[in-house]
């Protein structure tokens, strides 16, 4: 489904570069999240967004920066790419379900990001 | 904060054979447990979940426990089949102050035909 969109799918790049990327959503939630992806590390947390004013760093925010433009729109920044932060980047949103917890994510399709 | 754990990393079984994942969690505030399935070369996606005033949920071949004292719940697949082959993440969550899921490392699934 293409509810949670991600710009660029694929992106090389050079150490020292700034690289954006972005990710829309039409689902209407509020809650939003961006995951880096390595293999033998599963889904760890960068950042995340509960509304448009709410800006939380996760595990591993260093080197990376986020702006929430919108309800629908939260962009992932790295302000100077290293080839360790190649990997593969997904975008999440949720809507906190009422009635005693649970938050579904929703994830998008993912950017595999190479820094050379 | 909440740290989760995932066995084993990888797992192959027999076609129409069972696979069981494990997961444990530390903090014990955790209420919500979630499984995503990850298809090689797609984004993870929601097959099951269970919260924490249940100690197990069926979908048809899948079905999640809960062992809350323990803290630690697992993933069973009866009557595997090749599309289950796939990556397997577990989740816990808890709507008090943190609320935000934390993932486990993730189980590569084979099914050998």
């Amino acid at each position: 489904d293409a509810d949670v969109t991600q710009t660029p799918r694929n992106r090389i790049t050079k150490t020292g570069k700034r690289i954006m990327l972005e990710c829309s959503q039409t689902k209407g939630h509020d809650r939003m999240y961006w995951y880096r992806q390595d293999p033998g590390l599963g889904l760890r947390l960068i950042y995340y967004s509960f509304d448009v004013k709410d800006i939380n760093k996760g595990e591993i925010s260093d080197g990376y920066s986020v702006s929430r433009q919108a309800q629908a729109k939260f962009s992932l920044s790295l302000e100077s790419a290293i080839p360790n932060q190649t990997a593969l980047y997904f975008c999440a949103t949720s809507d906190l379900t009422s009635g005693g917890g649970g938050d579904t994510q929703y994830f998008g399709p993912g950017t595999r990001l190479t820094v050379l | 904060g909440e740290n989760v754990e995932q066995h084993p990393s990888t797992l192959s079984v027999q076609e129409g054979d069972s696979a069981v994942i494990k997961c444990t969690y530390s903090d014990s505030a955790s209420n919500y447990f979630p499984w995503y399935k990850q298809e090689l070369g797609k984004k993870p996606q929601l097959i099951i979940d269970i919260r924490s005033n249940v100690g197990e949920k069926k979908d048809q071949r899948i079905a999640v426990t809960l062992n809350k004292t323990a803290k630690h719940f697992s993933l069973h697949i009866t009557e595997t089949q090749p599309e289950d082959s796939a990556v397997y993440f577990c989740a816990a969550f808890h709507n008090f102050g943190n609320e935000k899921l934390t993932f486990g490392t993730g189980t590569r699934l084979t099914i050998i035909p």
